[in-house]
């Protein structure tokens, strides 16, 4: 149980495209779903904290209108890599938090691996 | 805000022997979850291990152990019996207990990358 799916799993794209990633909590619903970021052999970064039906609260430092997030259901998050550009390159990941589950862990998606061209 | 330090960039150790990865936090909390993820070459994170701050009992689960040291705030994590599988990235985490607003994602060590030598 508890398996998030995220895709696409590998983007390869020409500057200035906006690029989509989704997030789907296949077995569960989830109200809240976080967003990090992780450079080469570096740690996660937390970008955004997406809620259902609500803004997503961004981190210090991440730009709302770059990166845009969505999450109109329970159980999907998107992410828009808006103009993407070569310094966006990086490992994006989900994860997901069960709803009314405040207690439980986050469970992640495999993670995108986005390369800007 | 939260900080979480792991010192150890990287850790080597003979298949079947005990390892300890260490990792140290900073928080003005009181309440809060520590945890343990573990980051194979497949790059997906899975969770090894968590502790509730309150709990004064150190969390295990099989091989994998804790000592949580919350005065000194230090959360290592022991494995015993290593095998070839556990050889991965490590990485420590810190998540308030309420941190209101609904904004409450993980803070991240930098990780260990753990060796295990046949």
């Amino acid at each position: 149980g508890a398996v998030v799916s995220q895709h696409p799993s590998r983007v390869i794209c020409k500057s200035g495209t906006s690029v989509k990633i989704e997030c789907r909590s296949l077995d569960f619903q989830a109200t809240t779903m976080f967003w990090y970021r992780q450079f080469p052999k570096k740690s996660l970064m937390l970008m955004a904290t997406s809620n259902e039906g609500s803004k997503a609260t961004y981190e210090q430092g991440v730009e709302k209108d770059k990166f845009l997030i969505n999450h109109a259901s329970l159980t999907l998050s998107t992410l828009t890599v808006t103009s993407a550009h070569p310094e966006d390159s990086s490992f994006y990941i989900c994860s997901a938090r069960v709803t009314g589950g405040f207690n439980q862990p986050q469970h992640f998606g495999d993670g995108t691996r986005l390369s800007i061209l | 805000a939260q900080t979480v330090t792991q010192s150890q960039p990287e850790m080597s150790v003979q298949e079947a022997e005990t390892v300890t990865l260490s990792c140290t936090y900073d928080t003005s909390e009181s309440d809060y979850y520590l945890f343990w993820y573990k980051q194979p070459p497949s790059r997906q994170m899975i969770l090894v291990i968590r502790q509730e701050a309150y709990k004064q009992q150190n969390a295990t689960e099989n091989r994998f152990s804790v000592n949580f040291q919350k005065a000194a705030k230090s959360f290592s994590l022991k494995i015993s019996d290593s095998q070839l599988g556990d050889a991965a990235m490590y990485f420590c985490a810190y998540r308030s207990e309420d941190s209101g607003g609904g904004a409450d994602g993980l803070t991240f060590g930098k990780g260990t990358h753990l060796i295990i030598q046949p």
